[in-house]
């Protein structure tokens, strides 16, 4: 199993500026993903972080857009460039441990409003 | 590309039995799942299925017809605790190796 934190847990944003979104996991993993949820919604993914290098960008996400980093097996952040209101939303990073090839584990979520 | 077909609701009420039902269109396939979100709270994982069959898990059980691309989560002995919503989710292949994708989930109502 994996404990994941994610760090804020929500933020009020000003239109035009950047957020930091932080997860820590309790321990290594082999791959980790960040989605993004509207309320009442299904789960999107934006992309997956890989360690060391880019992360992939699944159809409709950009890297200048979502820049993420992923230093390590436990950590990654993705960072909302130049917020606007319809980037208001949920995210959460999801990671898959070590020694299973299929159970996701999933953060609680930073709970996202753009103003 | 990908497409995940659930029912939007489902109601039941405590005590019942309930089958929600997942089609799938992926261009690659590892395994169909199940994950359970109560309101405000982090997806959980239920099941796996990467064979065809019957997969039980105390009150939860998830079948696989890869054949037909469907799948179902059913339900026994409905609690009120049961009230969340489901998402199915495929493991597909992208650039970056296999990814879970999600359908849009449905919302079980459980009543008393």
């Amino acid at each position: 199993s994996a404990v994941i934190s994610q760090k804020p847990s929500r933020d009020i944003c000003q239109r035009g500026t950047s957020l930091t979104i932080q997860c820590q996991v309790d321990s290594q993993v082999t791959m980790m993903f960040w989605y993004r949820q509207q309320p009442g919604q299904s789960l999107t993914l934006i992309a997956t972080a890989n360690q060391g290098s880019e992360a992939t960008y699944e159809s409709g996400f950009v890297i200048d857009k979502f820049p993420i980093s992923r230093p390590n097996l436990t950590f990654s952040t993705l960072t909302v460039s130049n917020m606007s209101p319809e980037d208001s939303s949920i995210y959460l990073c999801s990671v898959v441990p070590q020694g299973s090839s299929y159970e996701q584990y999933f953060g609680p979520g930073t709970r996202l409003t753009v103003t | 590309g990908q497409s995940l077909e659930q029912p939007s609701e489902v109601t039941a009420v405590e005590g019942a039995i309930v089958q929600i039902n997942c089609t799938y269109q992926t261009s690659g396939f590892y395994g169909l799942s199940w994950y359970q979100q109560h309101d405000g709270g982090a997806p959980t994982f239920l099941s796996y299925n990467a064979l065809d069959g019957l997969e039980e898990t105390g009150r939860f059980s998830s079948f696989l017809s890869r054949s037909d691309s469907y799948g179902y989560l059913l339900l026994q002995e409905l609690q009120m605790k049961d009230s969340a919503s489901y998402f199915c989710a495929v493991r597909d292949l992208n650039q970056a190796g296999t990814a879970l994708i999600f359908g849009k989930g449905t919302t079980l109502s459980v009543s008393s």
